[in-house]
């Protein structure tokens, strides 16, 4: 089955600084990568995702990158700001559900 | 609804219970899937449930864990004769497609905090 890895587990930048996440999967079957946000206390949400044909997606702030020849894509967000601080969620798509790397959790220190 | 609901939000059981949680998706949602998040933990995925197909039970860890949908909607998970490792956040998503496809990413609940003391 899928396997998802997720690093690093945990990071630390300065306000305006870049942060960047970087997740590896197993299986090349796989096509479709979310990323997910989850603010203390609360559910995951979307951020923003990508499938297999594209190698990179831009909305405002944040992009995803995909190689899927090395099987690993990654998040970027630009110019953070401290409501950026939360713990985010790579996934990939195995059949019909999504298996989860272990999740990063993002401080932004003002 | 307006979202996906999960209910109770929380709940305490003593070691050796069996534990019923809730979980009912967005309206015209065909896919329902359960996680289960430990403290400091990913999203470990369960079972997952598409229309009228054969859920995918490959998540789930014991055969104390059994969950069921009715009627396409409501689900419940159920975890018999609980044990303290069992102790997590059990999330419940809802995706309007099969599977989730660009743009048509998992929905989450709120969550149910299952504490077994």
């Amino acid at each position: 089955g899928e396997n998802v890895e997720q690093h690093p587990s945990t990071l630390s930048v300065q306000e305006g600084d870049s942060a960047v996440i970087k997740c590896t999967y197993s299986d090349s079957a796989s096509n479709y990568f979310p990323w997910y946000k989850q603010e203390l206390g609360k559910r995951p949400q979307l951020i923003i995702d990508i499938r297999s044909n594209v190698g990179e997606k831009k909305d405002q702030r944040i992009a995803v990158t995909l190689n899927k020849t090395a099987k690993h894509f990654s998040l970027h967000i630009t110019e953070t700001q401290p409501e950026d601080s939360a713990v985010y969620f790579c996934a990939a798509r195995q059949g019909g559900k999504l298996i989860f790397g272990q999740g990063t959790e993002l401080s932004v220190k003002p | 609804g307006a979202g996906v609901s999960q209910s109770p939000s929380n709940k305490v059981t003593e070691k050796g219970k069996d534990v019923e949680l809730r979980c009912d998706p967005i309206s015209g949602h065909t896919a329902l899937y359960w996680y289960r998040q430990s403290l400091g933990q990913g999203l470990e995925f369960l079972i997952y449930f598409q229309g009228n197909s054969a859920p995918d039970k490959s998540g789930l860890p014991s055969d104390r864990f059994s969950a069921e949908r009715t009627g396409g909607s409501v689900s419940t998970l159920t975890i018999q004769r609980t044990q303290q490792e069992d102790s997590a956040v059990y999330l419940c998503a809802s995706s309007l497609r099969q599977g989730p496809v660009s743009g048509y990413g998992y929905t989450f609940g709120s969550g149910t905090r299952l504490t077994v003391v």
